[in-house]
């Protein structure tokens, strides 16, 4: 069965205090593995797409990367409005199907 | 400006009663889902369409239905079958060029009382 694990669930960190979040995955053969970032009460809204080990993409503050078995989420330097819960997705078959994972909660103090 | 709604935001229903969640989307999509989002848990799929007139079952299907009418509508119906309805669910299309881009609605609080 394909999983999908977020860690830490939750994230408490200080302006500017850079750190990473972990997905870890145990699929058959991975399509892509996606990041998502969800702001309370709303829908997800769309960060990354990595496809292949050794990748990495960066938006901002961010920046994802990809291994076989698992993506890091980067914060560097976050700021208040960095705070968000943000989720990891993989798609395994050609019908467009991602599988969530249950997501970490990042809350940054000025 | 090009979305998705969902409609209501917040609804609430006694047991027994079956809700239909509205969803409608601008953006031409082919490709439409519902997913339910349960505290402490990640997003799991109840029904997704590719096609008008077409959908299929996701991984928690049992106590909802589905149509696909028209490209841009795809709404939920929540039915008394649903042991435990209470949740927020979410609305997402996707297009044509696929980068694994979904895009989301708000979402549906749904309470049951």
């Amino acid at each position: 069965e394909d999983q999908v694990t977020q860690s830490p669930e939750a994230l408490r960190l200080q302006e500017g205090e850079s750190s990473s979040l972990n997905c870890s995955y145990t699929v058959s053969g991975l399509r892509g593995l996606f990041w998502y970032r969800q702001d309370p009460g709303k829908g997800p809204e769309f960060l990354f797409t990595l496809y292949s080990a050794g990748e990495e993409k960066e938006k901002e503050r961010l920046k994802a990367t990809l291994t076989k078995k698992e993506s890091f989420l980067h914060i560097t330097a976050p700021k208040p409005e960095d705070s968000a819960t943000y989720l990891c997705a993989v798609q395994v078959t050609d019908d467009y199907k991602l599988s969530f994972g249950a997501g970490t909660t990042v809350t940054v103090r000025a | 400006d090009g979305g998705i709604t969902q409609s209501p935001k917040y609804l609430f229903r006694k047991e027994g009663q079956n809700v239909t969640l509205s969803c409608e989307q601008n953006l031409n999509h082919d490709a439409m889902y519902w997913y339910r989002q349960d505290p402490g848990q990640g997003l799991r799929l109840i029904y997704y369409s590719q096609i008008v007139n077409d959908f299929q079952k996701g991984d928690i299907a049992e106590g909802y239905s589905v149509s696909r009418e028209k490209k841009e509508s795809f709404p939920l119906t929540v039915t008394s079958a649903q042991k435990n309805p209470t949740a927020f669910y979410l609305c997402a299309s996707i297009g044509g060029t696929y980068t694994g881009e979904l895009f989301f609605g708000e979402g549906s609080r749904l309470t049951v009382l």
